[in-house]
């Protein structure tokens, strides 16, 4: 079965550096989608993505953020300028529509 | 504002016994409401979606739109169904999905 997957596994960064998580959905996928879970918390919604611009995004997904989907199959997370509360697990995931999205393992990052 | 609310954090049961995690919503519209699980060290897995009706590894969820739940149930709880369990809400823009804080299910031999 065709899985999304996730690029590192795990990233540790110093605070202010740029981060890029990458995501490779599954192949004939449209609609894109970050989101991340703080430790302790539940899965907030940062950003969908579908046709090559944003459809929406949360509050969370502020300047700093931005995704791009480069090259036909990767879309990736880039944080600008990390801060210790970006630390997280960040899972990216696609659908078709009307259909569940499925899920990556997701990238644990680390701000130190 | 469209919001999932789990309201047990942790739920321990022994093997056999009857298992019901709960799950409210609040959404003015017409959701789409899923139940996803993820096991230990696992990604998170699409377990029930409330428009398929179907049964999953012996799970069942009814959305009751009076109530506005979609509590997840199983009759006779295996030690392999121990994992977290998330309730999410689709709000049929096909933008995003809203979870719930998760359910850690913990099933005793």
């Amino acid at each position: 079965e065709p899985e999304v997957t996730q690029t590192p596994s795990h990233q540790v960064t110093q605070m202010g550096q740029e981060v890029i998580l990458r995501c490779v959905p599954i192949s004939n996928h449209l609609y894109f989608y970050w989101y991340r879970q703080i430790l302790g918390q539940k899965v907030e919604f940062l950003v969908s993505f579908y046709n090559n611009e944003i459809s929406e995004k949360s509050e969370i997904f502020d300047d700093q953020f931005s995704v791009e989907r480069p090259d036909g199959s990767n879309f990736t997370l880039k944080i600008r300028s990390t801060k210790l509360e970006d630390s997280a697990m960040y899972f990216c995931a696609s659908t078709i529509l009307n259909q569940p999205q499925h899920f990556g393992d997701g990238t644990r990052l680390s701000i130190l | 504002a469209q919001r999932v609310t789990q309201p047990e954090k942790l739920l321990s049961v022994f093997k056999g016994a009857p298992v019901e995690l709960k799950c409210n919503y609040s959404y003015s519209g017409s959701p789409e409401l899923f139940w996803y699980v993820q096991y230990s060290r696992q990604r998170l897995q699409l377990l029930l979606r409330h428009i398929s009706r179907e049964s999953i590894k012996g799970f069942t969820a009814d959305l009751n739109k009076g109530e506005t739940s979609f509590h997840l149930k199983k009759p006779f709880a295996q030690e392999e169904d121990s994992a977290m369990y998330y309730c999410a809400l689709d709000n049929n823009a096909g933008n995003m999905l809203t979870f719930g804080g998760g359910t850690r299910l913990m099933v005793k031999p």
